[in-house]
């Protein structure tokens, strides 16, 4: 199981904002730096944020990433029916020299 | 354009042995740290394994720990997971991942490789 904690769903109309949350500890995200994944079903997944709050080029401003202490949160903005698809955090956890991955939220356009 | 292009994905017994190529291009590959991260059916995202760009440094989940190397050959632009001793629940998608650079985050992926083991 992860050490990272998702919520497992988030819903919300179009042009809607939807913010994930990605709980983890100190020996993840309270020293690390954190990435924000999308998959689509059939898709390879996509780095949407990565450093807490950098975006690769491509990637819109309507995603954004923030982090306190021992969360991170994805924010969405303008929803899409495009944005339908599963997101995940990850971060280097330095207690098991490991890389992890959140538990994964599904967002859906309603 | 950066691409990676896995291969060696089968169906196979329990307890047999396998090895995942992935074949990097569109970027100086001797750069890049690279991972390994699978995906079982109904599952999330599970990271495999990374290997520094010497091959000199590289780390293992628990889960596959003893069990699978990760290796890779600079000079062919390549990266390898020898997988060992496989399991029911290494069944999975297999995705070849470049790492960004500087703190640790999967910036290109590949399309993945399916590895079924059953009896």
């Amino acid at each position: 199981q992860s050490v990272l904690t998702q919520p497992p769903s988030v819903s919300a109309a179009p042009g809607q904002k939807v913010t994930i949350s990605c709980s983890g500890s100190s020996s993840n995200i309270g020293n690390n730096y954190v990435s924000w994944y999308q998959h689509l079903p059939g898709t390879a997944p996509k780095l949407l944020i990565y450093d807490n709050n950098k975006r690769p080029s491509g990637i819109p401003d309507r995603f954004s990433g923030s982090k306190s202490g021992t969360s991170a949160t994805l924010g969405i903005t303008g929803l899409q029916t495009g944005d339908e698809a599963d997101y995940c955090c990850g971060t280097w956890d330095s207690s098991l020299s490991a890389y992890v991955f959140g538990t994964g939220t599904k967002v859906t356009v309603l | 354009e950066v691409q990676l292009v896995e291969s060696g994905g089968v169906v196979i017994q329990p307890g047999g042995s396998l090895r995942l190529s992935c074949a990097a291009s569109g970027f100086t590959f001797d750069d890049y740290t690279m991972h390994w991260v699978r995906q079982a059916p109904g599952k999330g995202l599970e990271w495999v394994s990374l290997i520094r760009w010497d091959g000199g440094t590289t780390y293992y989940a628990d889960s596959v720990k003893g069990r699978f190397t990760i290796s890779r050959d600079n000079s062919k632009n390549s990266l390898y997971l020898q997988m060992n001793s496989l399991r029911t629940e290494d069944t999975a998608f297999y995705y070849c991942v470049k790492d960004g650079g500087g703190y640790y985050h999967m910036d290109v992926w590949g399309q993945g490789t399916t590895v079924i083991v059953s009896s």
